[in-house]
């Protein structure tokens, strides 16, 4: 089987604009959740998506937005970036009662 | 708060020196406990899954036990090659990440 995919692997962008990333879960997947990760906080929830509903949500503002399609793919939207919008973030796909399965993220440089 | 701490936040060890990293949490309505190991620039690799106190895992030199406050990983002869941060997550309806333990195996 596939693992997780995430695109793209880099981005730079800059203050004020918006940001895409994308997650391609692991086949019958049907739960994707999303992590920021940087070295002061390690890896933050942001929330979950499980059968193109969000199902938990973390402590984030409401510029970081998700959304999951009929084919289990997610995506993540940040809006007006801001510098310490910089990180990795991760998307993990998983079964019911099973384990987070990872990407290897997408690294947001914000300049 | 619900919470998930690690400790210690890096650990050296020279190759062979056996140790152990620890994972204490403060949630209601634990449903498992996960280890999973990260190397740079990759997402984090999954290890084990415990479900109850007093249960115990094993995987070549690692091995995971969980008691209702918290859970050890012991590394046992460690190598090199287990250099990387470790990091532990509490299931509780969401999912949630302590900081992690950076080790750094000397040969």
């Amino acid at each position: 089987k596939a693992g997780v995919t995430q695109t793209p692997r880099y981005l730079i962008k800059t203050r004020g604009q918006q940001v895409t990333l994308s997650c391609s879960p692991i086949s019958g997947h049907r739960s994707v959740s999303w992590y920021q990760q940087t070295p002061g906080q390690g890896l933050q929830f942001l929330f979950e998506y499980f059968s193109e509903t969000q199902r938990n949500k973390g402590n984030f503002p409401g510029r970081f937005s998700g959304r999951q399609f009929s084919n289990s793919r997610s995506e993540m939207n940040v809006s007006t970036l801001e510098l310490g919008d910089s990180a990795l973030y991760l998307c993990a796909s998983r079964d019911e009662n099973s384990p987070l399965h990872f990407g290897n993220g997408t690294r947001l440089t914000v300049t | 708060e619900d919470q998930v701490t690690q400790s210690p936040e890096a650990l050296r060890l020279q190759e062979g020196e056996s140790s152990s990293l620890n994972c204490s949490y403060t949630v209601s309505g634990l449903r498992g406990l996960f280890w999973y190991r990260q190397d740079p620039g990759k997402g984090p690799e999954f290890l084990f899954t415990l479900y109850s106190a007093g249960e115990e895992k094993e995987k070549e030199r690692l091995k995971a036990t969980l008691t209702k406050k918290e859970s050890f990983l012991h590394i046992t002869a460690p190598k090199p090659e287990d250099s990387a941060t470790y990091l532990c997550a509490v299931w509780y309806g969401k999912i949630i990440f302590g900081k992690g333990t950076r080790l750094h195996i000397l040969p």
